[in-house]
């Protein structure tokens, strides 16, 4: 098994409803996961980090962390077709010292 | 902005050719890595740095070399590059905080013919 997984997608959404990503990890001593966003040409930008089970809110943006079910998701409210874009989830391993990344989901929202 | 240029942006080469990417710093971070991405792969570590001279291996390090002689400057060297080399390079810094956030920089383009 994979130490990152995601749905590759691509997922398609209409312009003000709410997209869910989701990632799936494997190491359940994993502490902490990043969401990067990712636009087409350009490189992986942060949009969120989330350390403790529960929901994380910043914006238009929730982190979501369930460490039972080894599983975090992105949720995206009211949806831009600015927001399209790939969604890429990391977990560090080795003490933080790296990244593992999983292989993005390609997000279009539709207006 | 991360403060960190990639230098070329664009490289075109051929087959056995050996090439040089340069991953540059503004704000002396111990931690520097070395990414490629292709289709279908996401980001996969290549090697990485946590001080001057200090280097190790990532997930896909064969074919590749690294060099850190200075804080700021993180050097990727293909000694002689392939055709599976073709791929969009991206170097990261980790800052360090609570966080240990990496943030990235504008990326390579390298095509070998």
């Amino acid at each position: 098994q994979k130490e990152v997984e995601q749905n590759s997608g691509p997922l398609s959404v209409p312009e003000g409803a709410i997209a869910s990503l989701n990632c799936t990890y494997s190491d359940r001593g994993s502490q902490s996961f990043f969401w990067y966003r990712q636009y087409s040409g350009k490189s992986p930008e942060l949009i969120m980090f989330i350390y403790s089970n529960g929901d994380k809110e910043d914006g238009r943006f929730t982190a979501q962390l369930n460490k039972a079910s080894q599983y975090v998701s992105l949720l995206i409210r009211d949806s831009q077709p600015s927001d399209s874009a790939t969604y890429l989830c990391a977990v560090p391993i080795q003490g933080a010292q790296k990244l593992v990344f999983g292989q993005g989901t390609r997000l279009t929202i539709n207006p | 902005d991360a403060g960190i240029t990639q230098s070329p942006r664009h490289k075109v080469t051929e087959t056995g050719t050996p090439v040089t990417l340069r991953c540059h710093q503004t704000e002396n971070h111990r931690y520097m890595y070395w990414y490629r991405q292709d289709p279908g792969h996401g980001l996969r570590l290549i090697h990485y740095s946590y001080g001057v001279k200090d280097t190790d291996k990532g997930e896909v390090s064969d074919g590749y070399s690294v060099s850190r002689s200075k804080t700021e400057d993180f050097l990727l060297t293909l000694e002689s590059a392939t055709s599976s080399q073709t791929s969009v390079y991206f170097c990261a810094i980790r800052r360090d905080s609570s966080t240990d956030t990496q943030y990235f920089g504008p990326g390579t383009r390298l095509t070998v013919l």
